[in-house]
């Protein structure tokens, strides 16, 4: 079963609009972490901002943020004045912990295209 | 900051050949993931090392295998190769070093392409 759930398969937002990327997730572990990367059609993958399922505070980074509601499985990450350079593709993944190892499981991912 | 380095960049082998791709996670990281990332697909889990041991498998094809080297970098060999396994393959490491254990932080992965 897909343990993360990106339901918007592409988004659309104005150059200095915000726009929220949606991302639920499915896990009976009470220690886990919530991740989104960014990847650009160049295809490297890069880390954005963490969540721990025991951070008080909703994480922030720059014009990132998360949006974390630990009831309703959810972890939507925010981007706040959108650039023509965020257009790319945006994943959502979880990390659970496990005895050994912490592999991320990933959402089929959300397509952004920032206009001007 | 140094980052995760994987080489080659691009590989191109044909069908029934092998290849082997490299990385070498950020200074005083201590595990390394494995990923396969099919065209238009979400990335995989592969396989994993903390301490040049290995800590967890995934989807990893028994054609496959890795290994991480007394100095930390790793390798995965693939055998046989077919179509299938044409994939971005991304390394990534993690580690107390420079912040939180659990952040991953990819390298800039190698394109495989079958033929």
């Amino acid at each position: 079963a897909q343990k993360i759930t990106q339901t918007q398969p592409g988004m659309f937002v104005q150059e200095k609009e915000a726009v929220t990327l949606d991302c639920t997730y499915d896990t009976s572990d009470p220690s886990y972490g919530l991740f989104w990367y960014k990847q650009p059609s160049s295809g490297e993958m890069i880390f954005l901002i963490y969540q721990g399922s025991y951070d008080q505070q909703n994480a922030t980074e720059g014009r990132y943020s998360l949006n974390f509601q630990k009831a309703r499985k959810s972890a939507n990450l925010v981007i706040s004045a959108s650039q023509l350079g965020d257009s790319a593709m945006y994943f959502c993944a979880m990390r659970e912990s496990r005895n050994s190892g912490y592999a991320l499981n990933f959402g089929k991912g959300t397509s952004l295209l920032v206009t001007p | 900051a140094a980052g995760v380095i994987q080489s080659p960049r691009h590989l191109i082998k044909e069908k029934r050949e092998t290849a082997t791709l490299k990385c070498y996670p950020i200074p005083r990281h201590d595990t390394v993931y494995w990923y396969q990332q099919g065209p238009g697909q979400d990335p995989q889990f592969l396989i994993s090392f903390y301490e040049k041991m290995q800590s967890d498998k995934g989807s990893i094809p028994d054609r496959f295998s890795a290994q991480q080297f007394s100095d930390y970098h790793s390798e995965l060999n693939m055998s046989s190769l077919e179509l299938g396994d044409s994939a971005l393959y991304f390394c990534a490491s993690s580690g107390l070093a420079g912040g939180s254990s659990y952040e991953q932080y990819f390298g800039p992965g190698t394109r495989l392409t079958v033929t």
